[in-house]
């Protein structure tokens, strides 16, 4: 079975703090993904990676940086957190652009910014 | 970008009735669509999946038809049961592209 794991599962920061946000894939997947799930909006793409240390933009990425320095680890970094990015992040990874591959998601994280 | 619509956004229906959410696409060069299930508390995951060669594809009481020239997608669950109690979501992508478009999600509530 895949296995896609996140750091934590709810973390509480200030308003101003820098904040990072581990997911780590034991499958070997080439691409790996952040997603910001909010009620009424669904899943949002911050930002993906299709290999290590390359990184695409997703559909709102403003406000967060990535980091894939090795191909199991794809980190989301609020470089200086906001109440307005208080959210559930989930991550997610896939074998390869080729043939429609599965997206398996971790737990998510609950974050909370004060 | 692809943009995908899902409809409604909640549905109610008694227990051992059909279920029918609805997508709708905008991007014609999209050939794979995948249908997640995302039960409370849970991380989504995926429960069926089309690509743009056929028409329709069946699994247990879950079925996906697809129609191609009206741009549009639905999921289908017959005999409803409790467990089939979620958020659904529907994405489309361009095989060979990394990245799925996703909607917005409907609330399935099953009432015993």
């Amino acid at each position: 079975d895949v296995k896609v794991t996140q750091s934590s599962r709810y973390l509480v920061k200030r308003t101003g703090e820098k904040v990072f946000l581990e997911c780590v894939q034991d499958m070997d997947h080439e691409n790996m993904f952040w997603y910001r799930q909010d009620p009424g909006l669904g899943l949002r793409l911050i930002y993906f990676s299709y290999d290590v240390k390359m990184k695409e933009k997703g559909d709102i990425p403003e406000g967060y940086s990535v980091s894939r320095e090795k191909k199991e680890r794809f980190s989301l970094i609020l470089e200086s957190a906001s109440t307005n990015q208080t959210s559930m992040y989930l991550c997610a990874s896939s074998l390869s652009a080729g043939a429609g591959d599965t997206q398996y998601f971790g737990p998510g994280t609950r974050l909370t910014v004060l | 970008g692809e943009n995908v619509e899902q409809h409604p956004s909640t549905l109610s229906v008694q227990e051992g009735d059909s279920a029918v959410i609805k997508c709708t696409y905008s991007d014609s060069a999209s050939n794979y669509f995948p249908w997640y299930k995302q039960e409370l508390g849970k991380r989504p995951q995926l429960i069926i999946d089309i690509r743009s060669n056929v028409g329709e594809k069946k699994d247990q009481r879950i079925a996906v038809t697809l129609n191609k020239t009206a741009k549009h997608f639905s999921l289908h669950i017959t005999e409803t049961q409790p467990e089939d109690s979620a958020v659904y979501f529907c994405a489309a992508s361009i095989v060979g592209n990394n990245r799925l478009a996703f909607g917005k999600g409907n609330q399935v509530v099953v009432i015993p």
